[in-house]
């Protein structure tokens, strides 16, 4: 079975400070990795998937395949990150059907 | 485009009363689905379908039923409410295919007394 591990629920980081949030994921196959945000009123979004490996709002993860991690990273955090980010998981070639979501991390930085 | 709309914002049910949540979306996306969001659970699958007349269960399917007549709605409906069932719903859809994006609703945010 597919699983996505969030361990951290809460985490405050000062502006300016470096931001990692952990996802951690288990999978046998290939998987498809995804980072959604979830800012205060506002619908669920994405915010990067791993296939593109391009960075977004200075965010960037790296799939780690020998550690099984996905973190989300960003060299210099911002108040506007303050938000509920999901690390998420699917199996590749069977498109969004069996989408794994982890518990969430809310981030918060602190002016 | 309104993307993946949601009714009602805000529901207050009573415990064994039944109601539909209401989930349209205007992209022409074959995948649709309905997910609860629960403090420190995160998001969990409740029903979902790949096209128009299919649907399959997720992870948390008991005590609610889905149908799926055409391209764009995807009902959620909840047979006979319980205090267990008290959460926020979000609707999602997405085009078939390895790393399509989910859509999301604004979610529902339901009371069970």
């Amino acid at each position: 079975a597919q699983r996505v591990t969030q361990p951290e629920k809460l985490l405050s980081v000062f502006k300016g400070a470096p931001v990692e949030l952990k996802c951690n994921y288990s999978y046998s196959g290939s998987p498809e990795l995804f980072w959604y945000v979830q800012y205060s009123r506002q619908r669920l979004q994405l915010l990067l998937r791993h296939i593109s490996r391009e960075s977004i709002k200075g965010f960037t993860a790296d799939l780690n395949k020998g550690e099984t991690s996905f973190h989300l990273k960003k060299p210099f955090a911002q108040e506007e990150d303050s938000a509920m980010y999901y690390c998420a998981l699917h199996r590749s070639n069977f498109g969004n059907e069996k989408l794994t979501f982890g518990t969430g991390t809310r981030l918060t930085i602190i002016p | 485009n309104a993307g993946v709309t949601q009714t009602p914002k805000f529901q207050v049910l009573k415990t064994g009363q039944s109601m539909t949540l209401q989930c349209a979306q205007d992209m022409n996306h074959e995948y649709m689905s309905w997910y609860r969001q629960d403090p420190g659970m995160g998001l969990r699958l409740i029903h979902y379908s790949v096209g128009a007349g299919i649907t399959d269960q997720g992870e948390v399917p008991n005590g609610y039923n889905v149908s799926r007549s055409t391209t764009e709605d995807f009902p959620l409906r909840l047979l006979s409410a319980a205090p267990s069932q008290t959460s926020v719903y979000f609707c999602a859809s997405s085009r078939r295919g390895n790393n399509s994006p989910l859509h999301f609703g604004n979610g529902t945010r339901l009371t069970v007394t």
